[in-house]
């Protein structure tokens, strides 16, 4: 079964509005959560890691006021995009690690922003 | 520099048959795992396997295999009997323990096309 829920799957907005996307740990307590980013026909690469109950942790590059990352529980990490632009079109995905040998990630939100 | 470095943008293969997906990496760390994730077109990263720096033996999960070069630096996976399903992104990546900061950090992929 699903280890990692997110939602909404999909979402299009207008730009200038905001958009919050969940990632929910359905099989264990995860103190830590990380947030990627795809663009069309690349990798992923990693925005932030979402620490429970403290602040997250933003990567070279990614504004932390755009992007906010709440980590309110165990079992759930929010990312929003703040003030959405054409530019922040993409596929966000969530992952959590429950042990030093596996990584599972959510299905993924894909965001078109007009 | 690039941590990981997938250098097939673009691999074939027919049914039934096996192919090798090359994976070479680049750390400094002695402790680090290298993990494999199949991305369907539905966009669903799924995880297929996994090798830690450490480990004596390749590992295998039913019909993949990590065949693992410490000395080269290469951790190619090995998807045997190639099934039609097959056809999707894979993506290598890799986790450092002690320099990384614990953060998994991805190849560039690639896509299978399975024939029939």
């Amino acid at each position: 079964g699903a280890v990692v829920s997110q939602h909404p799957s999909w979402v299009i907005c207008k730009s200038g509005t905001s958009v919050k996307i969940e990632c929910r740990s359905l099989d264990f307590q995860a103190t830590t959560m990380f947030w990627y980013r795809q663009f069309p026909k690349q990798s992923l690469m990693l925005m932030a890691t979402s620490n429970e109950g403290s602040k997250a942790t933003y990567e070279q590059g990614v504004e932390k006021d755009k992007f906010l990352i709440n980590h309110a529980s165990l079992t759930l990490s929010t990312l929003t995009v703040t003030s959405a632009h054409p530019e922040d079109s993409s596929f966000y995905i969530c992952s959590v690690r429950p042990d030093a040998e596996t990584q599972y990630f959510g299905p993924g939100t894909r965001l078109l922003v007009l | 520099a690039q941590k990981i470095t997938q250098t097939q943008p673009g691999m074939f293969v027919q049914e039934k048959e096996a192919v090798t997906l090359d994976c070479t990496y680049d750390t400094s760390d002695p402790s680090y795992g290298l993990f494999w994730y199949k991305q369907p077109s539905s966009g669903e990263m799924i995880f297929l396997i996994y090798q830690g720096s450490y480990d004596q033996q390749n590992a295998t999960e039913g019909r993949y295999s990590l065949n693992f070069q410490k000395a080269r630096k290469s951790a190619n996976l090995v998807i045997s009997a190639s099934q039609l399903g097959d056809s999707a992104m894979y993506f290598c990546a890799m986790r450092e323990v002690n320099t990384g900061f614990q953060k998994l950090v991805f190849g560039t992929g690639t896509r299978l096309l399975v024939s029939p």
